[in-house]
C-alpha cells in the first residue's frame, strides 16, 4: 500500500528556517516523481517544486531561491527545505506522488505557521 | 503561467441531483488537466486524469469531458459523500496550477 506520511511543521518565526519530511512507503520515491504542494488556511491548493526521478527539479516563482527540494533513497523519505520563511508561506504542506504528471498519492499534511 | 479558472465559486445542490463544475485555461492544455476532490481536514484525492480518465476507485458517477480550454466535470447523482470542493489542475506546462476550487454543498 503506498503511503506518505509528512512531519517536521510547526510555529516559526519570519525569516526562519523549517525542514519537511515525508516518508514514503510502498514505492521507492527515488523512482517516482514527487512534489510538494501547500493550502494557505481557507484557501486554495499552489503547487510548490517537483523532483523527477533522475534527479531534475522545477520551482514555482514564489519559492525559487528559498526553498529547496530533494530525497534521500537510503530513508525513502522526500525533504523540502524552506529558508526565509514569511508569513505568506503559512499554510499545509503536502507531499504527492506524480503519476505521469497528476498526483495519485497524498499525505495528510503538515501544518506551517510563520508568525512572530 | 497557466491560469485555471473554475466556476460556479459555489454550487448548491440536493443529494441525486446532477453536479456540472467548469475549468477554463487560459491558453490551450491539450488533454492535460485533472480534477481532484477534497473533503474538510483531508488531502485532495485524484477523481479524473488526462480530461476523462476515471482514477483506481472512482464511482461511475464521476466524469470528465473538454479539450483544449474549456472542461467539465460531472456528476451524474450526487450522494452524500460528494459535498466537498473541487480542484482542476493543469500539467500542460510548468509550473502546474490548479484552479480555485468549486464548493459543492447541500441545498
Amino acid at each position: 500500500e503506498v503511503q506518505l506520511v509528512e512531519s517536521g511543521g510547526g510555529l516559526i518565526q519570519p525569516g526562519g528556517s523549517l525542514r519537511l519530511s515525508c516518508a514514503a512507503s510502498g514505492f521507492g520515491v527515488s523512482y517516482s516523481y514527487m512534489s510538494w504542494v501547500r493550502q494557505a488556511p481557507g484557501k486554495g491548493l499552489e503547487w510548490l517544486s517537483v523532483i523527477y526521478s533522475g534527479g531534475n527539479t522545477h520551482y514555482a516563482d514564489s519559492v525559487r531561491g528559498r526553498f529547496s527540494i530533494s530525497r534521500d533513497t537510503s530513508k525513502n523519505t522526500l525533504f523540502l527545505q524552506m529558508n526565509t520563511l514569511r508569513a505568506e508561506d503559512t499554510a499545509v504542506y503536502y507531499c504527492a506522488r506524480g503519476s505521469s504528471a497528476w498526483y495519485d498519492s497524498w499525505g495528510q499534511g503538515t501544518l506551517v505557521t510563520v508568525s512572530s | 503561467e497557466i491560469v485555471m479558472t473554475q466556476s460556479p465559486a459555489t454550487l448548491s445542490l440536493s443529494p441525486g441531483e446532477r453536479a456540472t463544475l467548469s475549468c477554463t485555461a487560459s491558453q490551450f492544455i491539450s488533454n492535460t488537466l485533472a480534477w481532484y476532490q477534497q473533503k474538510p481536514g483531508q488531502a485532495p484525492r485524484v477523481l479524473i486524469y488526462d480530461v476523462s480518465a476515471r482514477a483506481a476507485g472512482i464511482p461511475g458517477r464521476f466524469s470528465g469531458s473538454g479539450s483544449g480550454t474549456d472542461f467539465t466535470l460531472t456528476i451524474s447523482s450526487l450522494q452524500s459523500e460528494d459535498f466537498a470542493v473541487y480542484y482542476c489542475q493543469q500539467y500542460n506546462k510548468w509550473p502546474q496550477t490548479f484552479g480555485q476550487g468549486t464548493k459543492v454543498e447541500i441545498k
